[in-house]
């Protein structure tokens, strides 16, 4: 089951920082927070994840709270090419890594 | 370059009739998922194989199954369709724990 909430959708200007918020306040200390989207009728594509620290890569940044209960994806620069559905997941990794996906944010990126 | 190929890509078949939807992958990694996404849903984790170990959740019905002959190939058979199952099917690879790299779906029709 989901254990994340999302604002169902935002917006975003080109060329701005998109900050995407999630909580997730029952999220045990083995678990990591791990963000994908899905850009329309494609498959989700990873973006980045975490467990503790602050994350960068190529892609965005993540952003943890220090008691873990709520995280927030940022895309520095935002472009047209990222409107898409993020979504937000907590997952243990243990054997497999089974995500279970919520209901994402719908991020739409305006000209 | 492609690394998850899911064949076909639209899939057409009547209430009743048997289905196989096939997912290959270039990665070679040892665990290869099926994802059901209906309309403006999230994907929905129905299995997984960690290498030949087969890992069904509890809510899938028994009318999916799914099949891996090798590292490279797993199939997913709906053997009863009904209009329900008309959705976009996701497979999906990882390695061990790793991240998760989607192909493009199948999207199944029930007529």
């Amino acid at each position: 089951d989901a254990k994340t909430t999302q604002p169902p959708s935002m917006d975003c200007a080109e060329g701005r920082a998109a900050n995407l918020p999630c909580n997730h306040s029952t999220i045990s200390g083995n678990e990591y927070v791990y963000w994908y989207r899905q850009i329309h009728s494609q498959g989700p594509q990873y973006i980045i994840h975490g467990l503790k620290n602050n994350e960068t890569n190529e892609m965005a940044s993540l952003i943890i709270t220090e008691d873990r209960k709520s995280s927030t994806l940022i895309l520095p620069h935002a472009t047209l090419r990222d409107t898409a559905v993020y979504y937000c997941i907590v997952a243990t990794q243990t054997g497999a890594n089974n995500l279970f996906f919520g209901t994402g944010t719908r991020l739409t990126v305006i000209p | 370059d492609a690394m998850v190929i899911q064949n076909p890509r639209y899939q057409v078949t009547q209430f009743g009739k048997p289905v196989t939807l096939s997912c290959s992958q270039t990665l070679n990694h040892n665990v290869m998922y099926w994802y059901q996404q209906k309309s403006s849903q999230a994907p929905k984790l129905l299995f997984h194989y960690y290498d030949k170990d087969f890992n069904n959740e509890a809510d899938t019905p028994d009318n999916f199954q799914s099949r891996r002959p090798n590292t490279s190939f797993c199939f997913l058979d709906i053997r009863s369709p009904g209009l329900g199952d008309a959705a976009m099917y996701l497979c999906a690879t990882g390695q061990g724990l790793d991240t998760q790299y989607f192909g493009p779906g199948t999207r199944l029709t029930v007529l």
